[in-house]
């Protein structure tokens, strides 16, 4: 079963609206949890690394302002997309590392629209 | 930072065909993984592979992490096998994993 849960899967909203997209580990504790964006035809990018406690890490060109990220427990990090335009429209995609050798796991995605 | 390329970038193949994807990348990684992303978005973790050879069923996959690239072997491709495959490495100096660019597969009946 899913060892990371991505909710909501799918956002219709208007410009200018603020949108939380979370992420939760769902059996194991993550000090560090990644954020990604996809647009169509293209790759994942990574946007940020959010760590437990502590400020995220922000990939150069992605705007720390607008896209807000808190991760205040050891299996919660919440994305906010602050006065979201169309060009925000995209794939967002969350993972969190387990420790030690194991892969990371992902969530199933947020569709966001802004219409 | 690390770079990772795929190769092909598409590929079409007829149902019941082999066929070998490449993911070659630039430094030294503790963390390689294989994804098929489904038309919904998910992704589907195939392997987890930093090193050595791995087989699920008609997949398989090896990494030979000192010549830094890693193949992943479908064999006699199914049409639920299209989709986009990622290759994704986190450097050993890194955090993060980075995705190649992909290979898009359709297989057709």
């Amino acid at each position: 079963g899913a060892v990371v849960s991505q909710h909501p899967s799918r956002v219709i909203c208007k410009s200018g609206t603020s949108v939380k997209i979370e992420c939760r580990s769902l059996d194991f504790q993550a000090t560090t949890m990644f954020w990604y964006r996809q647009f169509p035809k293209q790759s994942l990018m990574l946007m940020a690394t959010s760590n437990e406690g502590s400020k995220a890490t922000y990939e150069q060109g992605v705007e720390k302002d607008k896209f807000l990220i808190n991760h205040a427990s050891l299996t919660l990090s919440t994305l906010t997309v602050t006065s979201a335009h169309p060009e925000d429209s995209s794939f967002y995609i969350c993972s969190a590392d387990r420790t030690g050798n194991q892969p990371q796991h992902f969530g199933d995605g947020t569709r966001l629209s802004i219409l | 930072g690390i770079q990772v390329e795929q190769s092909p970038p598409d590929l079409i193949l007829q149902e019941g065909a082999n066929s070998t994807l490449r993911c070659n990348f630039s430094d030294s990684v503790n963390n390689l993984q294989w994804f098929h992303q489904n038309p919904w978005g998910q992704l589907i973790n195939l392997f987890y592979i930093p090193s050595g050879t791995k087989q699920n069923g008609r997949l398989s996959a090896t990494t030979v992490a000192t010549e830094r690239y890693s193949l992943l072997y479908i064999s006699s491709s199914q049409t639920t096998d299209s989709g986009v495959y990622f290759c994704a490495v986190r450097a050993n100096s890194g955090y993060a994993l980075n995705f190649g660019k992909g290979t898009s597969l359709l297989v057709t009946p």
